[in-house]
C-alpha cells in the first residue's frame, strides 16, 4: 500500500530555511505527480505546490512562490520542499500527498502523516 | 484568484442526510474533489472527479456537480462521520489548486 513518510520539520527562526522530505513507497513513484499541502494551527487546508511525475512541471501557491521549491529524486523515491525566507505565516503542519495520476492537475489521493513547521524567534 | 465557498458548519442528527455545499464561479465546469479530515489526522480523499468514490469509501458518501454549488451528500449519517470536509478544484486559468474553507460536520 502507499506509504509516505515525512521528515524535516521543526522550529526555525524567521528568515531562515528548512527542507522537508517525503519518502515514498508502495507505488511507482516516477509515475505520479506529488503535492505539498499545509494547515496552519486551527485553520483549513492550503495547497502549497505540485510537481508532475517527471519533474518537468511545478506550480506554487502565490503565498510561497519565489520562496519555496518543490523537487523530487526519483532514484531515492523522495519528494522535497525547500523553504526559504520563512515567516511566521508559514507555521503549519505540512503534508505531502501522492497525486491521482502523473499530471499536475490531478488531485492528491494519498497523504503522509504530516510534519510540523514552527517559525518563531 | 479562484475562490471556493463552503458553509463553516453543518449539523445533522444520526440517520439523517447531510449536504455540504461548495460554491465557485462556474464550478460546474470544473472537477470537484472532496476530503474528510478528523481531528489530529491527515485528510483523505473521499470523492474525486465530482462523484467517483475511491475503493473502500461507503456508498453513503456521494458527490454531485451538475449545477452551482457542488454538493457532498452523506446519507444515513453516523457519529463517526463527524469531521471537517473540504472541497478542492484545479483552476486551469491560474494553474493553481484551490481548497474551500472547510465545513465542520456535527452529528
Amino acid at each position: 500500500q502507499v506509504q509516505l513518510v515525512q521528515s524535516g520539520g521543526g522550529v526555525v527562526q524567521p528568515g531562515r530555511s528548512l527542507r522537508l522530505s517525503c519518502a515514498a513507497s508502495g507505488f511507482i513513484f516516477r509515475s505520479y505527480g506529488m503535492h505539498w499541502v499545509r494547515q496552519a494551527p486551527g485553520k483549513g487546508l492550503e495547497w502549497v505546490a505540485v510537481i508532475s511525475n517527471d519533474g518537468s512541471n511545478a506550480f506554487y501557491a502565490d503565498s510561497v512562490k519565489g520562496r519555496f521549491t518543490i523537487s523530487r529524486d526519483t532514484p531515492k523515491n523522495t519528494l522535497y520542499l525547500q523553504m526559504n525566507s520563512l515567516t511566521t505565516e508559514d507555521t503549519a503542519m505540512y503534508y505531502c500527498a501522492k497525486a491521482f495520476q502523473a499530471a499536475v492537475g490531478t488531485p492528491p489521493d494519498s497523504w503522509g502523516q504530516g510534519t510540523l513547521v514552527i517559525v518563531a524567534s | 484568484s479562484y475562490v471556493l465557498t463552503q458553509p463553516p458548519s453543518v449539523s445533522v442528527a444520526p440517520g439523517q442526510t447531510a449536504r455540504i455545499t461548495c460554491g465557485g464561479d462556474n464550478i460546474e465546469t470544473k472537477s470537484v474533489h472532496w476530503y474528510q479530515q478528523k481531528p489530529g489526522q491527515a485528510p483523505f480523499l473521499l470523492i474525486y472527479y465530482d462523484s467517483d468514490r475511491p475503493s473502500g469509501i461507503p456508498e453513503r458518501f456521494s458527490g454531485s456537480n451538475s449545477w452551482n454549488p457542488a454538493t457532498l451528500t452523506i446519507s444515513r449519517v453516523e457519529a463517526g462521520d463527524e469531521a471537517d470536509y473540504y472541497c478542492q478544484v484545479w483552476d486551469r486559468d491560474s494553474d493553481r489548486w484551490v481548497f474551500g474553507g472547510g465545513t465542520k460536520l456535527t452529528v
